[in-house]
């Protein structure tokens, strides 16, 4: 099946840095990119999004960018912050028999030290 | 707001045993999705479906049935559990299947003895 990549699988920062999170997928149809955000024993919760007729978006101290051509979008969380330490995952949408589906990356363990 | 509630949290199953995982939810969503989630392998998709009585499988379907009695509820069967299988169960909803977003269960946490 269609795939997600993700990298790196842990990262750690200090605190006020910035955090990068790269996500590459296969299928040019797809069309819509979210991001979760994942609390230990919490579930999975979408922080930001973005869809295929965009290459920017940028909301509270996240910004996502798209790149089509290269298949390529990741987060960048500016300022992190202890709170911001969790698995974050990326997604893209894929085709699937009958209907859509997202895919996952294999998520990144964002860890932000004081 | 909704919730999506996932019975029971815990699972503990023998080997070859069948094990069925429930969820509800109460968004009055259409689409409804079941995912794997093991260590180091992100979410995986199992089975989703788009209406009642509708099933569609993801890439992990083998060895696992699914069931949409209802636009509220999904079941997924694991149809013999395999020994040393430890995994959380995740179950989401969404209004469409088309680019919107995905509400996330707590997760039911299996471990097969």
């Amino acid at each position: 099946g269609e795939q997600v990549e993700q990298l790196p699988s842990i990262l750690r920062v200090q605190e006020g840095s910035s955090a990068s999170i790269n996500c590459t997928y296969e299928n040019s149809a797809s069309n819509y990119f979210p991001w979760y955000k994942q609390e230990p024993g919490e579930n999975p919760k979408l922080i930001i999004d973005i869809r295929s007729n965009m290459e920017r978006k940028q909301t509270q101290g996240l910004i996502v960018l798209l790149d089509k051509k290269a298949k390529r979008f990741s987060l960048h969380i500016t300022d992190t912050q202890p709170g911001d330490s969790a698995m974050y995952f990326c997604a893209a949408s894929a085709s699937y028999q009958g209907g859509r589906a997202l895919i996952f990356g294999t998520g990144t363990t964002v860890s932000v030290s004081p | 707001g909704g919730i999506i509630t996932q019975t029971p949290k815990f699972l503990i199953g023998q080997e070859g045993q069948k094990l069925t995982l429930k969820c509800q939810q109460n968004f009055n969503h259409d689409t409804m999705y079941w995912y794997r989630q093991d260590s180091g392998k992100g979410l995986r998709l199992i089975y989703y479906s788009i209406t009642e009585n509708d099933l569609q499988k993801g890439d992990l379907s083998e060895g696992y049935d699914a069931s949409r009695e209802k636009k509220s509820s999904f079941s997924l069967t694991v149809t013999s559990a395999q020994k040393n299988e430890m995994a959380v169960f995740l179950c989401a909803s969404s209004m469409g299947d088309r680019g919107t977003e995905v509400f996330f269960g707590k997760g039911t946490r299996l471990t097969v003895v």
